[in-house]
């Protein structure tokens, strides 16, 4: 079992919708959350991060951590075409624990105008 | 100002050379970490330096690989004798503090 699942998609939303992404997770151990954001042929570009549970709410976007579940979840409301990238989350348990990031595979969104 | 370069950005190489890859990370950045890309895989970690030292090595798939940072600045990724299973997107990122990384645009390497 892969430390951090992600579906990959596609997922293709016409502008304007709220689009919701999501991971599971296996470590009860990872207390840092992240989403980054990685358009074709460029690095990802760290988006939202989260420690622990709760929500975090940044202009359209808002990451939600439920650490009982091991489910995070990224929303993303009206929805742009510039919105369209893969998202990846990412995973830590935190300092001085090997310093050690845990990605999923990305989930692609295409927003359509 | 400048963010986290690579080189190449491209490299094609046959099966059984050895190939650098280069990492330029934010001035002043002291942790480096380089990662690997496969399609469908996410990114799959391969080692992290703190100033010079690597305190993980974990994630490097075979002696082939190897990594190295000078300077506490630029730092080099070397696989020899390449395979194809190595084909993939290499991309480095850098961190003043662990909790937040920038990556650099990766180096796309080809095994043929």
């Amino acid at each position: 079992q892969k430390e951090v699942e992600q579906d990959p998609g596609p997922l293709s939303v016409p502008e304007g919708a709220i689009v919701s992404l999501n991971c599971t997770y296996s470590n009860s151990a990872f207390q840092y959350f992240m989403w980054y954001r990685q358009y074709s042929r460029k690095g990802p570009e760290l988006l939202m991060y989260t420690y622990s549970s709760g929500n975090k709410e940044d202009g359209r976007f808002t990451a939600q951590v439920d650490k009982s579940s091991k489910y995070i979840s990224l929303f993303i409301r009206d929805s742009q075409p510039s919105d369209s990238a893969t998202y990846l989350c990412a995973m830590s348990r935190g300092p001085n624990t090997g310093n050690q990031f845990y990605f999923g595979t990305g989930t692609s969104l295409t927003v359509i105008p | 100002g400048a963010g986290v370069s690579q080189s190449p950005s491209n490299k094609v190489t046959e099966k059984g050379k050895d190939v650098e890859l280069r990492c330029d990370p934010i001035s002043g950045h002291t942790a480096l970490y380089w990662y690997r890309q496969s399609l469908g895989q996410g990114l799959e970690f391969l080692i992290y330096f703190q100033g010079n030292s690597a305190p993980d090595k974990s994630g490097l798939p075979s002696d082939r690989f190897s990594a190295e940072r000078t300077g506490g600045s630029v730092s080099t990724l070397t696989i020899q004798r390449t395979q194809q299973e190595d084909s993939a997107v290499y991309l480095c990122a850098s961190s003043s503090q662990w909790d937040t990384q920038y990556f650099g645009p990766g180096t796309r390497l080809t095994v043929l």
